[in-house]
Protein backbone atom coordinates (compact mmCIF):
# COMPACT_ATOMS: atom_id res chain seq x y z
CA UNK A 1 0.00 0.00 0.00
CA UNK A 2 1.08 3.41 -1.12
CA UNK A 3 2.20 5.88 1.61
CA UNK A 4 4.00 9.01 1.67
CA UNK A 5 5.36 10.69 4.68
CA UNK A 6 6.76 14.60 4.79
CA UNK A 7 9.48 15.63 6.99
CA UNK A 8 11.41 18.67 7.86
CA UNK A 9 11.40 21.86 10.25
CA UNK A 10 7.70 22.93 11.59
CA UNK A 11 9.67 26.61 12.49
CA UNK A 12 11.36 28.67 9.83
CA UNK A 13 12.05 32.36 9.99
CA UNK A 14 11.47 35.14 7.64
CA UNK A 15 13.57 35.05 4.38
CA UNK A 16 14.87 32.26 4.93
CA UNK A 17 14.34 28.82 2.74
CA UNK A 18 11.83 25.78 3.81
CA UNK A 19 12.90 22.77 3.21
CA UNK A 20 10.54 19.46 3.41
CA UNK A 21 10.69 15.93 1.95
CA UNK A 22 8.44 13.15 1.18
CA UNK A 23 9.38 9.70 1.63
CA UNK A 24 7.50 7.42 -0.51
CA UNK A 25 6.82 3.53 0.48
CA UNK A 26 4.96 0.73 -1.52
CA UNK A 27 6.06 2.39 -4.55
CA UNK A 28 8.77 4.07 -6.89
CA UNK A 29 8.79 7.61 -7.66
CA UNK A 30 10.78 6.35 -10.99
CA UNK A 31 7.36 5.06 -12.03
CA UNK A 32 6.59 6.67 -15.46
CA UNK A 33 3.05 6.51 -14.41
CA UNK A 34 2.80 8.95 -11.71
CA UNK A 35 3.88 12.69 -10.96
CA UNK A 36 4.85 13.38 -7.55
CA UNK A 37 3.47 16.94 -6.10
CA UNK A 38 3.62 19.33 -2.84
CA UNK A 39 0.47 21.31 -2.31
CA UNK A 40 -0.26 23.28 0.91
CA UNK A 41 -3.32 24.94 2.36
CA UNK A 42 -2.88 27.73 4.65
CA UNK A 43 -4.81 28.46 7.69
CA UNK A 44 -8.04 29.61 6.56
CA UNK A 45 -7.76 28.81 3.19
CA UNK A 46 -8.35 26.19 0.20
CA UNK A 47 -5.09 23.97 -1.08
CA UNK A 48 -2.64 25.79 -3.28
CA UNK A 49 -0.51 23.35 -6.02
CA UNK A 50 3.11 24.49 -5.22
CA UNK A 51 5.09 22.26 -7.84
CA UNK A 52 4.92 18.47 -9.06
CA UNK A 53 7.82 16.07 -10.61
CA UNK A 54 7.62 12.89 -13.46
CA UNK A 55 10.19 11.14 -13.88
CA UNK A 56 12.17 12.17 -11.93
CA UNK A 57 14.03 15.21 -14.04
CA UNK A 58 10.81 16.70 -15.28
CA UNK A 59 9.65 19.46 -13.01
CA UNK A 60 6.42 21.60 -13.09
CA UNK A 61 5.56 24.63 -11.34
CA UNK A 62 3.07 27.25 -9.44
CA UNK A 63 3.00 30.25 -12.25
CA UNK A 64 2.40 32.27 -8.63
CA UNK A 65 5.56 30.79 -6.46
CA UNK A 66 7.58 29.14 -9.58
CA UNK A 67 10.33 31.95 -8.90
CA UNK A 68 11.01 30.61 -5.57
CA UNK A 69 10.38 27.08 -5.80
CA UNK A 70 12.83 24.56 -6.44
CA UNK A 71 11.12 20.31 -6.30
CA UNK A 72 13.68 17.64 -7.00
CA UNK A 73 13.72 13.61 -6.31
CA UNK A 74 16.26 11.17 -5.49
CA UNK A 75 15.47 7.58 -6.39
CA UNK A 76 18.25 6.28 -4.75
CA UNK A 77 16.17 7.13 -1.38
CA UNK A 78 13.05 6.79 -3.00
CA UNK A 79 12.19 10.54 -1.97
CA UNK A 80 11.22 14.15 -3.59
CA UNK A 81 12.07 17.46 -1.80
CA UNK A 82 10.79 20.65 -1.50
CA UNK A 83 12.46 24.20 -1.43
CA UNK A 84 10.71 27.23 -1.00
CA UNK A 85 13.26 30.35 -0.86
CA UNK A 86 12.33 33.85 0.97
CA UNK A 87 9.59 32.72 2.79
CA UNK A 88 6.81 35.59 4.86
CA UNK A 89 4.40 34.54 6.86
CA UNK A 90 2.07 33.99 4.29
CA UNK A 91 4.05 30.83 3.71
CA UNK A 92 2.67 29.47 6.81
CA UNK A 93 0.27 26.23 6.52
CA UNK A 94 0.23 22.76 6.19
CA UNK A 95 2.26 21.05 3.45
CA UNK A 96 1.25 17.93 1.77
CA UNK A 97 3.23 15.38 -0.63
CA UNK A 98 0.81 13.48 -2.93
CA UNK A 99 0.73 11.29 -6.16
CA UNK A 100 -1.01 11.83 -9.69
CA UNK A 101 -1.65 9.63 -12.06
CA UNK A 102 -0.92 10.64 -15.29
CA UNK A 103 -3.20 10.33 -17.18
CA UNK A 104 -6.12 13.01 -15.12
CA UNK A 105 -4.70 15.81 -14.68
CA UNK A 106 -7.61 16.92 -12.81
CA UNK A 107 -6.59 15.99 -8.98
CA UNK A 108 -3.85 13.74 -6.73
CA UNK A 109 -5.38 10.64 -5.45
CA UNK A 110 -3.32 9.27 -2.44
CA UNK A 111 -1.61 12.31 0.09
CA UNK A 112 0.48 12.25 2.95
CA UNK A 113 -0.38 13.37 6.46
CA UNK A 114 0.79 16.70 6.07
CA UNK A 115 3.10 18.75 7.92
CA UNK A 116 2.79 21.93 9.78
CA UNK A 117 5.52 24.79 8.78
CA UNK A 118 4.94 28.02 10.26
CA UNK A 119 7.13 31.63 9.52
CA UNK A 120 8.08 33.53 12.41
CA UNK A 121 11.06 34.49 13.60
CA UNK B 1 -7.34 31.07 -12.57
CA UNK B 2 -9.01 29.58 -9.32
CA UNK B 3 -12.51 27.80 -8.58
CA UNK B 4 -15.51 29.40 -6.82
CA UNK B 5 -16.93 27.48 -3.93
CA UNK B 6 -19.57 28.48 -1.71
CA UNK B 7 -17.62 28.67 1.78
CA UNK B 8 -20.25 27.08 3.52
CA UNK B 9 -23.32 24.49 4.05
CA UNK B 10 -25.53 23.63 6.52
CA UNK B 11 -28.16 20.78 5.73
CA UNK B 12 -30.39 18.66 8.29
CA UNK B 13 -29.35 15.09 9.38
CA UNK B 14 -30.17 12.66 6.57
CA UNK B 15 -30.79 15.92 3.74
CA UNK B 16 -29.13 16.41 0.75
CA UNK B 17 -26.30 18.84 0.22
CA UNK B 18 -25.29 20.11 -3.07
CA UNK B 19 -22.22 21.74 -3.41
CA UNK B 20 -20.47 23.84 -6.36
CA UNK B 21 -17.11 25.18 -8.04
CA UNK B 22 -17.62 27.17 -10.36
CA UNK B 23 -14.29 28.00 -13.06
CA UNK B 24 -14.45 28.90 -16.56
CA UNK B 25 -13.77 27.04 -20.29
CA UNK B 26 -9.76 26.54 -19.24
CA UNK B 27 -10.50 24.63 -16.36
CA UNK B 28 -13.50 22.46 -15.04
CA UNK B 29 -15.08 23.17 -18.38
CA UNK B 30 -12.58 21.20 -20.09
CA UNK B 31 -11.46 19.26 -17.82
CA UNK B 32 -14.15 18.44 -15.82
CA UNK B 33 -13.20 18.54 -11.48
CA UNK B 34 -12.50 15.95 -8.72
CA UNK B 35 -13.11 16.45 -5.49
CA UNK B 36 -11.69 15.73 -2.47
CA UNK B 37 -12.90 15.82 1.40
CA UNK B 38 -10.93 16.92 4.31
CA UNK B 39 -11.53 16.00 8.29
CA UNK B 40 -10.16 18.70 10.60
CA UNK B 41 -6.34 17.52 11.47
CA UNK B 42 -6.39 14.76 8.55
CA UNK B 43 -5.43 15.27 4.92
CA UNK B 44 -8.01 15.33 1.58
CA UNK B 45 -9.24 12.16 1.04
CA UNK B 46 -10.30 11.47 -2.74
CA UNK B 47 -14.30 11.31 -3.33
CA UNK B 48 -15.01 11.59 -7.32
CA UNK B 49 -13.23 11.68 -10.24
CA UNK B 50 -13.56 11.64 -14.14
CA UNK B 51 -17.39 11.97 -15.18
CA UNK B 52 -18.27 10.63 -11.04
CA UNK B 53 -16.09 7.78 -10.98
CA UNK B 54 -15.29 6.82 -7.02
CA UNK B 55 -12.25 5.36 -5.73
CA UNK B 56 -12.97 1.83 -4.04
CA UNK B 57 -14.75 2.29 -0.49
CA UNK B 58 -16.26 5.94 -0.91
CA UNK B 59 -19.91 6.02 -0.06
CA UNK B 60 -22.47 6.03 -3.30
CA UNK B 61 -24.03 8.97 -1.24
CA UNK B 62 -21.69 10.93 -3.25
CA UNK B 63 -22.06 11.36 -6.72
CA UNK B 64 -20.71 14.35 -9.14
CA UNK B 65 -21.94 15.85 -12.29
CA UNK B 66 -21.21 18.74 -14.27
CA UNK B 67 -22.70 21.46 -16.61
CA UNK B 68 -20.43 23.89 -18.60
CA UNK B 69 -18.40 25.37 -16.12
CA UNK B 70 -19.46 24.56 -13.14
CA UNK B 71 -19.24 20.99 -11.27
CA UNK B 72 -21.72 19.53 -8.58
CA UNK B 73 -20.98 17.43 -5.58
CA UNK B 74 -23.95 16.02 -3.98
CA UNK B 75 -24.49 14.15 -0.83
CA UNK B 76 -27.42 11.86 -0.26
CA UNK B 77 -28.60 10.77 3.01
CA UNK B 78 -26.41 13.46 5.17
CA UNK B 79 -24.61 12.04 8.27
CA UNK B 80 -22.35 13.30 11.23
CA UNK B 81 -19.33 11.93 9.38
CA UNK B 82 -19.56 14.16 6.32
CA UNK B 83 -19.17 17.58 8.54
CA UNK B 84 -16.11 18.28 6.54
CA UNK B 85 -13.83 20.97 4.33
CA UNK B 86 -14.63 19.89 0.60
CA UNK B 87 -12.32 20.94 -1.85
CA UNK B 88 -12.63 21.04 -6.14
CA UNK B 89 -9.74 20.09 -8.14
CA UNK B 90 -8.79 20.32 -11.43
CA UNK B 91 -6.35 21.47 -14.11
CA UNK B 92 -5.82 24.66 -15.77
CA UNK B 93 -4.66 24.91 -19.52
CA UNK B 94 -4.07 28.43 -19.59
CA UNK B 95 -1.95 28.53 -17.22
CA UNK B 96 -1.18 24.58 -17.10
CA UNK B 97 -1.03 24.58 -13.60
CA UNK B 98 -3.23 22.66 -11.12
CA UNK B 99 -5.91 24.87 -9.24
CA UNK B 100 -8.45 23.75 -6.57
CA UNK B 101 -11.70 25.43 -5.27
CA UNK B 102 -11.52 27.98 -1.85
CA UNK B 103 -13.46 24.74 -0.16
CA UNK B 104 -16.59 24.57 1.38
CA UNK B 105 -17.41 23.53 5.13
CA UNK B 106 -20.12 21.05 5.55
CA UNK B 107 -22.00 21.42 8.55
CA UNK B 108 -24.74 18.89 9.46
CA UNK B 109 -27.42 20.28 11.82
Amino acid sequence: QLQLQESGPGLVKPSETLSLTCTVSGGSISSRSYYWGWIRRPPGKGLQWIASVYDIGSTYYSPSLKSRVVIFADSSKNQFSLRLNSVTAADTGMYYCARRRVEDRTHFDSWGQGTLVTVSS
Amino acid sequence: AGLTQPPSVSKGLRQTATLTCTGNSNNVGTHGAAWLQQHQGHPPKLLSYSNNSRPSGISERFSASRSGNTASLTITGLQPEDEADYHCSTWDSSVSAHVFGSGTEVTVL
